[in-house]
């Protein structure tokens, strides 16, 4: 059974570079067509769709995130990573990894734990 | 990308139905049948409810179900129980290749 898994550090100080990484459980991301979805959620609020990465190497990224996101893939340690650089307390929230399904059918299954990201100095 | 569109909150009494509504546009919710419903309880991850606007996961329950017209998809719950109680948030792939999520709906089982 596939599982997601974050990880990465808690806190990052402002104007410096979150880096999130996904690892993947119960399947080979480099034997198949895996991909990773980010998405977060402040405290108390929604869920916003950062970006995707795809096993091609394709990204597609929120427009409103995109000048800061990077997102790669590594499939010899079976690892999705994130990068948002130049952060601020806006970008503190819950982070969270999802498998995207595609090719006729699209959502978002299954998904990780989430690892929270508080940016403060 | 502007967020989709659902009610902030939604209440109902064990054993009605309610419906939370998911409101986009030609780009995203119009554009494809490629909307999903999640279910998040407090402190927990999201869960994967309906996919493909109707479409049921292995393992949840048929009284989940959903459905679209136009660029409204809605979410149906019928039997309310209070394990229903919880947010839920719509997501759509768009025409751009990107995704979307609605603000999210707080459901309460009085």
């Amino acid at each position: 059974q596939l599982q997601l898994q974050e990880s990465g550090p808690g806190l990052v100080k402002p104007s410096e570079t979150l880096s999130l990484t996904c690892t993947v459980s119960g399947g080979s991301i480099g034997s198949s067509t895996y991909s990773c979805g980010w998405i977060r959620q402040p405290p108390g609020k929604g869920l916003e769709w950062i970006g995707t990465v795809y096993s091609s190497g394709s990204t597609y990224y929120n427009p409103s995130l995109r000048s800061r996101v990077t997102m790669s893939v590594d499939t010899s340690k079976n690892q999705f990573s994130l990068k948002l650089t130049s952060v601020t307390a806006a970008d503190t929230a819950v982070y969270y990894c999802a498998r995207p399904v595609l090719g006729g059918t699209a959502r978002f299954d299954p998904w990780g734990q989430g690892t929270l990201v508080t940016v403060s100095s | 990308q502007s967020a989709l569109t659902q009610p902030a909150s939604v209440s109902g009494s064990p054993g009605q139905s309610i419906t939370i509504s998911c409101t986009g546009t030609s780009s995203d919710v119009g554009g494809y049948n490629y909307v999903s419903w999640y279910q998040q309880h407090p402190g927990k991850a999201p869960k994967l409810m309906i996919y493909d606007v109707s479409s049921r996961p292995s393992g949840v329950s048929n009284r989940f179900s959903g459905s679209k017209s136009g660029n409204t998809a809605s979410l149906t719950i019928s039997g309310l129980q209070a394990e229903d109680e919880a947010d839920y948030y719509c997501s759509s792939y768009t025409t751009s290749g990107t995704w979307v999520f609605g603000g999210g709906t707080k459901l309460t089982v009085l």
